[in-house]
């Protein structure tokens, strides 16, 4: 199975403030040398998830443009350009390229 | 709008059987490809099944941790999705969220785009 190895686990970022969660695969992510199926899910407290980013860099509709993701082969990175209180929750990174799809740890992400 | 709603969580013994239903709406069901995943309390988040749609073969993924125990199926015409839950182990206590893949129209593996609220199961004697 792919690990995906999320740092930091938790974050405290003081609003305003840029935040970036790293997401590393053990095997690249790359299908068909075409693209890379690298997801990204914010979770709120107790709701479910909901996904940011969907192939690296693409951000779903609806979704704040203060959030970017990059990256490529085993490497990928989420940044929030400026943390606001919404924010709060814990972020997984979630490939599906392999079979079976698998997450990162999840790092939580705090107001300082 | 799109919307899954999953139900039939419940508190359950081990080794007892247990049949979770997400009903959708505000899309083509049959146009998508449908998953399971779950989260134990306080931990991450796992898949644990797919299944492509019809005129992709209707076929199955699982994770190993629940092959030859659950199966998930779906009803194109009611627009639900199933996970039969059997030989119940206490690991197996934890929400479990459907959610909608929209790779038929993105060619993008593992496109998970929208997710249900979730239910809860719980394995305990």
């Amino acid at each position: 199975d792919v690990v995906m190895t999320q740092s930091p686990l938790s974050l405290p970022v003081t609003l305003g403030q840029p935040a970036s969660i790293s997401c590393r695969s053990s095997q690249s992510l790359v299908y068909n040398d075409e693209y890379a199926s690298l997801n990204w899910f914010q979770q709120r407290p107790g709701q479910s998830p909901r996904r940011l980013i969907y192939k690296v860099s693409n951000r779903d509709s609806g979704v704040p443009d203060r959030f970017s993701g990059s990256g490529s082969g085993t490497d990928f990175t989420l940044k929030i350009s400026r943390v606001e209180a919404e924010d709060v929750g814990v972020y997984y990174c979630m490939q599906g390229t392999h079979w079976p799809w698998t997450f990162g740890q999840g790092t939580k992400v705090e107001i300082k | 709008e799109v919307q899954l709603v999953e139900s039939g969580g419940g508190l359950e013994e081990p080794g007892r059987s247990l049949r979770l239903s997400c009903t959708t709406s505000g899309f083509t069901f049959a146009d998508y490809s449908m998953s399971w995943f779950r989260q134990a309390p306080g931990k991450g988040l796992e898949w644990v099944a797919f299944i492509r749609r019809r005129d992709y073969g209707g076929t199955t993924e699982y994770a190993a941790s629940v092959e030859g125990r659950f199966t998930i199926s779906r009803d194109d015409s009611k627009s639900i999705v199933y996970l039969q839950m059997n030989s119940l182990k206490t690991d197996d206590t934890a929400v479990y969220y459907c959610a909608r893949e929209r790779g038929a129209f993105s060619k993008i593996r593992g496109d998970v785009d929208y997710w249900g609220q979730g239910t809860l199961v719980t394995v305990s004697s």
